[in-house]
C-alpha cells in the first residue's frame, strides 16, 4: 500500500526554471520527508518537515506541509541539470506498535540544459 | 565514515537458487529496513526491524525472509520462492522516527 502519492510522475523543464513536486498522504503523520534519487543509486535524504511546521526552507529547497489537506510540496528554484534524479516523498505509519516507513512512486525531473 | 554498506552491489542468481544480500550500518541505528524498487518505480518494503531478534513483513515479504541477530546487521535473503526476483534492492536505517539514511543497494539479476 503506498502511504505518499507524488504528482507529477515525471516533470521536464529547462535549466534556471523551478520545479513543484506534489505529495498527497492519508493517514496522519508526525513528519514528512522528501528524498533524491539518481538513476540506480540509492536515496539521499533532503528535508524532513514536522507536522507542526508548515514551512521550510533548505538552500534552493522549499517544503511545504498541509495537513488539513494531507498533502506537502517541494518546491527546487533555479534548477540545475545536477537536479535531474527522482524525488520521492515519505512517511512513517505506524502499524502494529511498530514504525515503518512507507514511499510514494516519486516524481522523475528532467532538468534540460 | 559512518554509513550503510551493502553487498554486493551487483548479484546474479540461477534459477531455484537462494541468495543473501548483506546491509550492515556503523550508525547505531535501531531500526532497519529492506526496500524493493523495480526499474521506474517507487520503493516497495519488504522487511523491516525495530530492535534487535525482532522484524516485521511489509508488504512484499512473500519469498524473502531476514534475521537481525545484530544491531549493525540485517541481511535478506530472496528464497527460490521469489519467482520475479530481478530488481534493485535498497537497505536502510533510522533512529526512531527519524531521518532514514539508505545504503547504495544491490542489483539482483536471475539468469
Amino acid at each position: 500500500s503506498q502511504q505518499g502519492e507524488e504528482d507529477p510522475q515525471a516533470l521536464s523543464i529547462q535549466e534556471g526554471e523551478n520545479a513543484t513536486m506534489n505529495c498527497s498522504y492519508k493517514t496522519s503523520i508526525n513528519n514528512l520527508q522528501w528524498y533524491r534519487q539518481n538513476s540506480g543509486r540509492g536515496l539521499v535524504h533532503l528535508i524532513l518537515i514536522r507536522s507542526n511546521e508548515r514551512e521550510k526552507h533548505s538552500g534552493r529547497l522549499r517544503v511545504t506541509l498541509d495537513t488539513s489537506k494531507k498533502s506537502s510540496s517541494l518546491l527546487i528554484t533555479a534548477s540545475r541539470a545536477a537536479d535531474t534524479a527522482s524525488y520521492f516523498c515519505a512517511t512513517f505509519i505506524t502499524q502494529g506498535g511498530s514504525e515503518k516507513l512507507v514511499f510514494g512512486k516519486g516524481t522523475k525531473l528532467t532538468v534540460n540544459p | 565514515d559512518g554509513g550503510i554498506t551493502q553487498s554486493p552491489k551487483y548479484l546474479f542468481r540461477k534459477e531455484g537458487q537462494n541468495v543473501t544480500l548483506s546491509c550492515e550500518q556503523n550508525l547505531n541505528h535501531d531500526a532497519m529496513y529492506w526496500y524493493r524498487q523495480d526499474p521506474g518505480q517507487g520503493l516497495r518494503l519488504i522487511y523491516y526491524s525495530q530492535i534487535v531478534n525482532d522484524f516485521q513483513k511489509g508488504d512484499i515479504a512473500e519469498g524473502y525472509s531476514v534475521s537481525r541477530e545484530k544491531k549493525e546487521s540485517f541481511p535478506l535473503t530472496v528464497t527460490s520462492a521469489q519467482k520475479n526476483p530481478t530488481a534493485f534492492y535498497l537497505c536502510a536505517s533510522s533512529a526512531r522516527g527519524n531521518t532514514i539514511y539508505f545504503g547504495e543497494g544491490s542489483w539482483l539479476t536471475v539468469v
